[in-house]
């Protein structure tokens, strides 16, 4: 079973709406990161919060992270139609070596203009 | 600065038959990571080459393995495909010991087994 599972999955907003997605996990980690895949491409990083961290931002992107519920969330503020795209979380366990990266099956994002 | 790169973009097989996949890391990077990503799902990590040894390995058989050159770059090679291998294959590149674990991924190849 995957270690990350991401909710919803799928989510559908207007431009300007705000987007949130959250994130639940089994064990415990060394550290949460969110990812974005365009059309099945590559993924592109967005953001790290480590397991000793609560809140992170980075641009319109805010991240929590609660790890007495193993649960993480993206909030995407002021959406853009280019944000449309799946949204994973990747985490490491505390028990596996740095780069095993666990991904839940992600939230499929769409923005309408 | 090169990003991390794969060939071939896309590729299609028969089943039975052999492929190798091929993965250049990003500038300044020395661990390659592969990982399978079904229709609709998340990746699946496959294994993971630093020092150009094998270092972790997921929940794959072994007609799943892989090789890192002394450039640091790596290939991925399956044996004897079946049809559930059809899949995006990702190559992910990182820095050992780098304390943000943040690992760059390639495009992807495109496996189509028939």
């Amino acid at each position: 079973s995957q270690q990350g599972e991401e909710d919803p999955q799928a989510l559908s907003i207007q431009e300007g709406e705000n987007a949130t997605m959250n994130c639940s996990y089994k064990t415990s980690i060394n550290n949460l990161q969110w990812y974005r895949q365009n059309s099945g491409r590559g993924l592109v990083h967005l953001i790290l919060i480590r397991s000793n961290e609560r809140e992170k931002h980075s641009g319109r992107l805010r991240v929590t992270l609660d790890t007495s519920k193993k649960s993480s969330s993206l909030l995407i503020t002021a959406s853009r139609a280019a944000d449309t795209a799946s949204y994973f979380c990747a985490t490491v366990r505390s028990t596996d070596s740095w780069g095993k990266f666990q991904f839940g099956a992600g939230t499929q994002v769409v923005v309408t203009p | 600065d090169a990003g991390v790169t794969q060939s071939p973009t896309h590729l299609i097989k028969t089943r039975g038959q052999q492929v190798t996949l091929r993965c250049s890391p990003k500038s300044g990077h020395d661990t390659v990571s592969w990982y399978q990503q079904a229709l609709g799902q998340g990746p699946q990590f496959i294994f993971q080459y630093y020092e150009e040894e094998e270092r972790q390995r997921g929940n794959f058989p072994d007609r799943f393995s892989g090789h890192q050159f002394p450039n640091y770059s790596s290939e991925l090679n399956v044996n004897a495909l079946l049809l559930g291998d059809s899949a995006l294959y990702l190559c992910a590149s990182s820095l050992a010991g780098q304390s943000s674990y943040e690992q760059y991924f390639g495009p992807g190849t495109r496996l189509t087994v028939t």
